[in-house]
Formats: C-alpha cells, sequence, structure tokens
C-alpha cells in the first residue's frame, strides 16, 4: 500500500518556466491538499479539493492552479515559475475527519 | 490566520519532560498534532475535539482548552525518538477545507 505518492521529488526550473507536480493517492481518499513548507513558516495551504472535479483556494493559491479529474490524483500547476515558489510541496489525503496522510514532498528550487 | 505555537525551540536531556502550546486567536472545532522528522513528511500524532479532551498516545498526551482557544501538547520522559519539529493544525469549521498549520517547535532530545 503506498499511501500518497508525490512525483518528482527534486526539480530545479529557471525563472518563467512551467511544470506540474502530481500527486496520487491509493486510499480512496476524497479529500486532498496541497501544502508548501518553507523555513520557519510552517506548512501553508496553497489549493484543496474535495471530491473529484472540485478544487478551491487555500491561504496561499496566487501563482499556482490545480485540477483534480480523477479522485486518485490531484495535480499542482505552476504556469511561470518565480523564486519565491521555491520550496517544499507536501501533497496530503484524508478520508474524512481531516486526520491527512502526507506524501514525501517535493522539493523546487526556481533560479 | 496561523496559531501561535510556543516555544520555538526546546533543548532536552533525555528523561526530562516538555510541553509545547499552541493558540489561537480564533474559536476551534477541532487541534491536530504532527511531527516532522529532518528531510520527512509530517506525521499525524493526534487529534482533539471540542469538549476539553485530552488524549494520550504512549508517552505523549494533549489537552484542548476550547473556551481559551488553546491546545497543549506533553511529552513525558522524553525519548531520542522524540525529536523532530511539532506542528499543530486547527480546524475551525468542521468541513473538508483543510488544516491552519503553526509554524512549528523545533525538539532536541540529548542523550
Amino acid at each position: 500500500n503506498a499511501g500518497v505518492t508525490q512525483t518528482p521529488k527534486f526539480r530545479v526550473l529557471k525563472t518563467g518556466q512551467s511544470m506540474t507536480l502530481l500527486c496520487a493517492q491509493d486510499m480512496n481518499h476524497e479529500y486532498m491538499y496541497w501544502y508548501r513548507q518553507d523555513p520557519g513558516m510552517g506548512l501553508r495551504l496553497i489549493h484543496y479539493s474535495v471530491g473529484e472535479g472540485t478544487t478551491a483556494k487555500g491561504e496561499v493559491p496566487d501563482g499556482y492552479n490545480v485540477s483534480r479529474l480523477k479522485k486518485q490524483n490531484f495535480l499542482l500547476g505552476l504556469e511561470s515559475a518565480a523564486p519565491s515558489q521555491t520550496s517544499v510541496y507536501f501533497c496530503a489525503s484524508s478520508y474524512s475527519t481531516l486526520v491527512l496522510t502526507f506524501g514525501a514532498g517535493s522539493r523546487l528550487t526556481v533560479l | 490566520q496561523q496559531p501561535v505555537q510556543s516555544p520555538q525551540a526546546v533543548i532536552l536531556r533525555e528523561g526530562e519532560d516538555a510541553v509545547i502550546n499552541c493558540s489561537s486567536s480564533k474559536a476551534l472545532y477541532s487541534v491536530h498534532w504532527y511531527r516532522q522528522k529532518h528531510g520527512e513528511a509530517p506525521v499525524f500524532l493526534m487529534i482533539l475535539l471540542k469538549g476539553g479532551e485530552q488524549k494520550g498516545h504512549d508517552k505523549i498526551s494533549a489537552s484542548f482548552n476550547e473556551k481559551k482557544q488553546q491546545s497543549s501538547l506533553y511529552l513525558t520522559a522524553s525519548q531520542l525518538s522524540y525529536s523532530g519539529t511539532y506542528f499543530c493544525g486547527t480546524e475551525i469549521g468542521g468541513g473538508a477545507d483543510g488544516l491552519t498549520f503553526g509554524k512549528g517547535t523545533h525538539l532536541i532530545i540529548q542523550p
């Protein structure tokens, strides 16, 4: 049972490039979340989804887009990367009680 | 708005006790506690629902004072394995719109 899998684990981008982070869960969870973690800032919610085909903005959504076309996948996109988006990105999923299962994280560096 | 955690960092000797506090400016539906080891994903410890309950997990326990909008995490007779960063996550509405995390408390246990 893999849980929550994030790909890629590491990525380096140049300013202005685009990329997509993929999150896949095999626990049949309804809810999925994207957080970013920066030193001294804790985890901040970017976007979330409460079910297939739904998405909503979190605390820091600017510069990101998401899609949830299939229940098990939640994609996070950066259309035009900026150095301020250098961070570690965590995907998480939950069934109903908001007990989050996190992926291993994706470290993104924007030069 | 992020909950406020205190202290920011704690250094203990093995066997000593620690208390980590989490306070919110808003009324809370629940408080969650997670631990993250360096380079790893956060891992769920426990959830406390409004009602002033106290929960335990091995020698780690927590309380939730709904009236004061505060929660405390108690680590008793700390072990080396307790080292890491502890985050509280707060839930306001009881829906599925994600947790708001504090900035974390770094706990270092020395032999």
